[in-house]
Formats: C-alpha cells, structure tokens, sequence
C-alpha cells in the first residue's frame, strides 16, 4: 500500500513558535506538495518540490518555508507562527508530471494560540 | 490561470437517493487532467478517479459514474443509490501537462461539495 505519513494528526503551538511539520513518503515519488485547507476556500497549494533541494512557490507562500534533503521527506516550516496559520494542512506525494494522481497524507490540525 | 467551480457547498439527500455533485474548470490547456478526490472525516484524501482532456468517454465504477464533457468544460460526478458511508467532502480537481522545471505544479483544486447522506 502506498503512504505518505505526516508525523502529527494534531498540534497546538503559541503564536511566534518555529513549527515544523514533516511529510514521509514510501513511493519513490519526485513531486512532493504541501496544501493548507480552509472551510470554504478548499485546499491552496503552499509549496511544492520535484526533486531533492528542490523547491517551488505555490498559491500562498507567505510565512512558510519548506526544506526537502532527502527525497522520501518534505517539511513544512513557520518560522513564527501567527495565529492566521490555524488550518488543516496536508502533504501529498506524486509521480512524474501533472498526469498521474496525488496521494495524500492524513492532514495536521494545527491551532496557533 | 486555471480554475475548479464546485457550485454546491451542501447536499443533503435520503440515504438510496442518487446524487450529482457538479464540477466546472477553466484552463488554457489542450492537454489536461480531471480529478476526483473523497475526504471522510477522518481526514484523508482518498483518489476515485483521473480523466484526460481527450478521453471523454463516461466511467462507471460501480454505483459511481463521471461525466466529462469538454463542451461545456464540466466533469460532473454521480453516486446511485447513496450510503450512508458515502457521507464525505468532493473534491474536483485539474492539472495540466506542462512540467515546472521537471516536476508537476501540484492541483488546484475546487472548494468541495459537503455531501450528507442521511439514513
């Protein structure tokens, strides 16, 4: 079966706090991507990478940072969370190029307070 | 740019009632991708489907159907007889062949469907 796996389901972090959110894959895949859902406004893409130290800016970058240093991982940073920051956030993992479907992981819910 | 309408926020029916959740798009692409993803409440965005932009044949799966038609750029999803499980958020969703230096742009995505079944 195919996973990816996001090291926490929940989180509550205090409004300034670097916050680090990690995404693991197991499917050799080269496309990672880091989306945000919010009630009403579906799921924006924040950030994406297509191979190792790579990455690119999506719909709404602001306030994030992604690292990827090995291919099998990606991860989401605020480097001072805020609590506009309070969402569901969710890693998806693919292959090759925009034909084949996007895997996704179970989502973190993250609350800034 | 490209775009996803999900015009239906809700939909709420009786269980055993069919159901159609629409999906609109806009791209300049001749080539493209149709997606549909289920999130159930625990979370996870499930794959049900992918459709080129030159196949425009319908797919049945079951008591699943999609209907793509590039005429009027909709790619509209129907559950016969619903379940109670099928109780979920639709996403429709589109991405396009071009690579951004090798990989793909990631999906966009439409706002999503609330799909209640009740029992």
């Amino acid at each position: 079966d195919v996973k990816v796996t996001q090291s926490s389901r929940y989180l509550v972090k205090r409004t300034g706090e670097k916050v680090f959110l990690e995404c693991v894959q197991d499917m050799d895949h080269e496309n990672m991507f880091w989306y945000r859902q919010d009630p009403g406004l579906g799921l924006r893409l924040i950030y994406f990478s297509y191979d190792v130290k790579m990455k690119e800016k999506g719909d709404i970058p602001e306030g994030y940072s992604v690292s990827r240093e090995k291919k099998e991982r990606f991860s989401l940073i605020l480097e001072s969370a805020s609590t506009n920051q309070t969402s569901m956030y969710l890693c998806a993992s693919s292959l090759g190029t925009g034909r084949t479907e996007a895997f996704f992981g179970q989502g973190t819910r993250l609350t800034v307070v | 740019a490209q775009k996803v309408t999900q015009a239906q926020t809700e939909i709420s029916v009786v269980e055993k009632e069919d159901v159609t959740l629409d999906c609109v798009y806009e791209t300049r692409d001749t080539t493209y991708y149709l997606f549909w993803y289920k999130q159930p409440p625990s979370g996870e965005l499930v794959f049900l489907i992918r459709r080129n932009s030159f196949d425009e044949q319908n797919e049945i799966s079951g008591r699943y159907s999609w209907n793509f038609q590039k005429s009027t750029s909709s790619f509209n999803f129907t559950i016969t007889a619903s379940q109670v499980v099928d109780s979920a958020v639709y996403f429709c969703a589109l991405s396009d062949e071009e690579d951004s230096g090798g990989g793909a742009d990631g999906l966009t995505f439409g706002k999503g469907t609330h799909l209640i079944i009740q029992p």
